[in-house]
């Protein structure tokens, strides 16, 4: 299947300062990205829409100049939380489709944990 | 709005007993129903989904409309199978996955 990767896979930053992650699809292009966050023990909650070339697409409640979302090519988009404080502390997950793949699998990178102290 | 709804957060069998793991929906036309895993310190993976109707791994999942579920099923659970499962499906654009609250599957011997 397709390959979703995402860097850092862990990050610890002070609070106050901004952390990029980056989510890439190694072996196909992707229009649309995804952005999930997820809780210990809880399931993954969609952030937002990231559209190459154009504006991402961010669920209710979520703050977009908090989490800045860049989706400059067909293979990577980037989550920037910005003036990180401890409660953006979680597990950041990307996803893609390959929309030229035959089918509606979403793949899923491994993860970016990130602490914020 | 559609939804689905795992009600069961966490199942815990012994190996080679049956399993089900839960998911009711609500929609609006036809559901496109999937179920994916999350094994310890992995991805997520997609496991299932209704259309193709397949197995994998031994788990099966029929989309009951009459009872709105689309349950996963296995009929010896092996250790290997503990893992957090949660089934999902589009969002109203059609693009986004939205999946359920999930069910940890505790298989012990």
């Amino acid at each position: 299947g397709a390959v979703v990767s995402q860097h850092p896979s862990r990050v610890i930053c002070k609070s106050g300062t901004s952390v990029k992650i980056e989510c890439r699809s190694l072996d196909f292009q992707a229009t649309t990205m995804f952005w999930y966050r997820q809780f210990p023990k809880q399931s993954l909650m969609l952030m937002a829409t990231s559209n190459e070339g154009s504006k991402a697409t961010y669920e209710q409640g979520v703050e977009k100049d908090k989490f800045l979302i860049n989706h400059a090519s067909l293979t990577l988009s980037t989550l920037t939380v910005t003036s990180a404080h401890p409660e953006d502390s979680s597990f950041y997950i990307c996803s893609a489709r390959d929309p030229w793949g035959g089918n509606t699998e979403a793949f899923f990178g491994q993860g970016t944990r990130l602490t914020v102290v | 709005a559609q939804r689905v709804t795992q009600p069961e957060k966490l199942l815990s069998v012994f190996k080679g007993a049956p399993v089900e793991l839960k998911c009711n929906y609500s929609y609006s036309g036809s559901p496109e129903l999937f179920w994916y895993v999350q094994y310890s310190r992995q991805r997520l993976q997609l496991l299932l989904r209704h259309i193709s109707r397949e197995s994998i791994k031994g788990f099966t999942a029929d989309l009951n409309k009459g009872e709105t579920s689309f349950h996963l099923k296995k009929p010896f659970a092996q250790e290997e199978d503990s893992a957090m499962y949660y089934c999902a499906h589009p969002d109203q654009a059609g693009t986004a996955l939205i999946f359920g609250k999930g069910t940890t599957l505790s298989v012990s011997s």
